[in-house]
C-alpha cells in the first residue's frame, strides 16, 4: 500500500489556481493515483483519477510526472465553494481504500 | 446523491448500548467499505465486503462487527457502546476491486453515545 504526503493545510484566495502536491515515493507499478474531496460531515466525493502524465476533468487537473513519485491536483479559478478537505490515494485492483490526513483548504474571499 | 444509502442518519444512544448501521450500495456494486470519522482521528478504515465475504480488515475494534447480505446490502454492528465511539460512520460501495476505479460514499450516519 502506498503511503501519501500531502500538506496538512493551504489557504487561496477567489478566483486563483489552487494546486495541491501529493507525495507518493513507494507507489507500485499497477497503482492508481486518485483524488477525493471531503466537505464538512458529508462523504468523500471523487475528483479525478490517472495513471501517468495529465488527466483532465471538468473539476480539476491531475499532473503526474513520469517517476510517478508525485502528484499535483490542480484548481483552476477556485471559490468559496471548494473549501473542504481533499485527498490523495494510490490504490490498485485489490488494494484498501485508505485515506490519509488529507489537505485542509481554505478559500477566502 | 452518490447512490449510495445510509440508515438512520443520526442515532442516540447510552453507553453500554448495542446499535445496527445499515448501508445500501448503489445498484451493481459488489463492494462494500465502512469507515468511522471521528473529530481528532481522520477517516478510519474499518472493513470491506466484497460480493458477500470479507475482503480487508483495518482498524475495526472485536466490539464492532459487520456483514453484507446476499442482496449486498450492509450492516455495521457496533456493541458495548463507549463514549469514544461517537463519530460520524461512513459506507462506501465500488463496482469492483478498486483500480481505476472510484468509490461512492453514502451521507453517513451520526452516532452519538450518551
Amino acid at each position: 500500500l502506498a503511503k501519501t504526503t500531502q500538506p496538512i493545510s493551504m489557504d487561496s484566495y477567489e478566483g486563483q489556481e489552487v494546486n495541491i502536491t501529493c507525495s507518493h515515493n513507494n507507489i507500485a507499478t499497477n497503482d492508481y493515483i486518485t483524488w477525493y474531496q471531503q466537505f464538512p460531515s458529508q462523504g468523500p466525493r471523487f475528483i479525478i483519477q490517472g495513471y501517468k502524465t495529465k488527466v483532465t476533468n471538468e473539476v480539476a487537473s491531475l499532473f503526474i510526472p513520469a517517476d510517478r513519485k508525485s502528484s499535483t491536483l490542480s484548481l483552476p479559478r477556485v471559490s468559496l465553494s471548494d473549501t473542504a478537505v481533499y485527498y490523495c490515494l494510490a490504490y490498485n485492483q485489490g488494494g484498501k481504500l485508505i485515506f490519509g490526513q488529507g489537505t485542509e483548504l481554505s478559500v477566502k474571499p | 446523491d452518490s447512490g449510495v444509502t445510509q440508515t438512520p442518519k443520526h442515532l442516540i444512544t447510552a453507553t453500554g448500548q448495542r446499535v445496527t448501521l445499515r448501508c445500501s450500495p448503489r445498484s451493481g456494486d459488489l463492494s462494500v467499505y465502512w469507515y468511522q470519522q471521528s473529530l481528532d482521528q481522520g477517516l478510519q478504515f474499518l472493513i470491506q465486503y466484497y460480493n458477500g465475504e470479507e475482503r480487508a480488515k483495518g482498524n475495526i475494534l472485536e466490539r464492532f462487527s459487520a456483514q453484507q447480505f446476499p442482496d449486498l446490502h450492509s450492516e455495521l454492528n457496533l456493541s458495548s457502546l463507549e463514549l469514544g465511539d461517537s463519530a460520524l460512520y461512513f459506507c462506501a460501495s465500488s463496482i469492483g476491486h478498486l483500480g481505476n476505479t472510484e468509490a461512492f460514499f453514502g451521507q453517513g450516519t451520526r452516532l452519538t453515545v450518551v
